[in-house]
């Protein structure tokens, strides 16, 4: 059974930019949540996506975004980027409801 | 706001060690706790999950506690290996909220 896969696996912006991160859950999930990992700051919780629809959003400004397909593949974008968005940005899975969180290998997003 | 502290930040110990982690949360109602490990540049990988009705969770060589009356959780690794270096997070979630330790770096010394 295929895992969690986030593409790309890394990329390089400039400030002023705008990026957009894919991930594809474990078939069979319809929860895709998103995190950005920074050494600062940890793990940070940025969203959380059900049946297409955003069920929870952390605090982090409207630049980032996301969205889910029917197939539960989700994208996450950030726009205007800034140097402090440099971060690994991580997608997790789940099946329905509070539930063990499966992640992928994370998007390493370097904004110079 | 539910906050999640692991201590200590850094462990190192020679192989063949018994090891504990800690991992203690403010809000005790909990849904679930879960344990992960993460190498350096990679993803979290899932270890265990305690769900709140339960006390313990046993994965080989892991032994994962959950006292929710005491906001604590406990790692428990047994007899390390050097493949055991890593770091180990743990998260609890509530109210459609996940939160995250910093987690702990252990390495294991051959």
């Amino acid at each position: 059974k295929a895992g969690v896969t986030q593409t790309p696996r890394y990329l390089i912006k400039t400030r002023g930019q705008q990026v957009t991160l894919s991930c594809s859950p474990i078939s069979g999930h319809r929860s895709v949540s998103w995190y950005q990992q920074t050494p600062g700051q940890g793990l940070q919780f940025l969203f959380e996506y059900f049946s297409e629809t955003q069920r929870n959003k952390g605090n982090f400004p409207g630049r980032f975004s996301g969205r889910q397909f029917s197939n539960s593949r989700s994208e996450m974008n950030v726009s205007t980027l800034e140097l402090g968005d440099s971060a690994l940005y991580l997608c997790a899975s789940s099946l329905a409801g509070p539930r063990e969180l499966f992640f992928g290998e994370g998007s390493r997003l370097t904004v110079l | 706001k539910q906050e999640v502290t692991q201590i200590p930040a850094a462990l190192s110990v020679p192989e063949g060690e018994n090891l504990v982690l800690n991992c203690s949360f403010t809000d005790s109602a909990i849904y679930n706790l879960q344990w992960f490990r993460q190498d350096p540049g990679k993803g979290l990988t899932s270890l265990l999950l305690i769900q709140s009705s339960q006390r313990e969770q046993t994965s080989g060589r892991l032994n994962a506690s959950l006292d929710k009356s005491s906001g604590r959780s406990t790692l428990y690794i047994a007899a390390s290996q050097p493949g055991d270096s890593a770091t180990y997070l743990c998260a609890v979630y509530n109210n459609n909220d996940m939160r995250f330790g910093a987690g702990t770096r252990l390495t294991v010394k051959p």
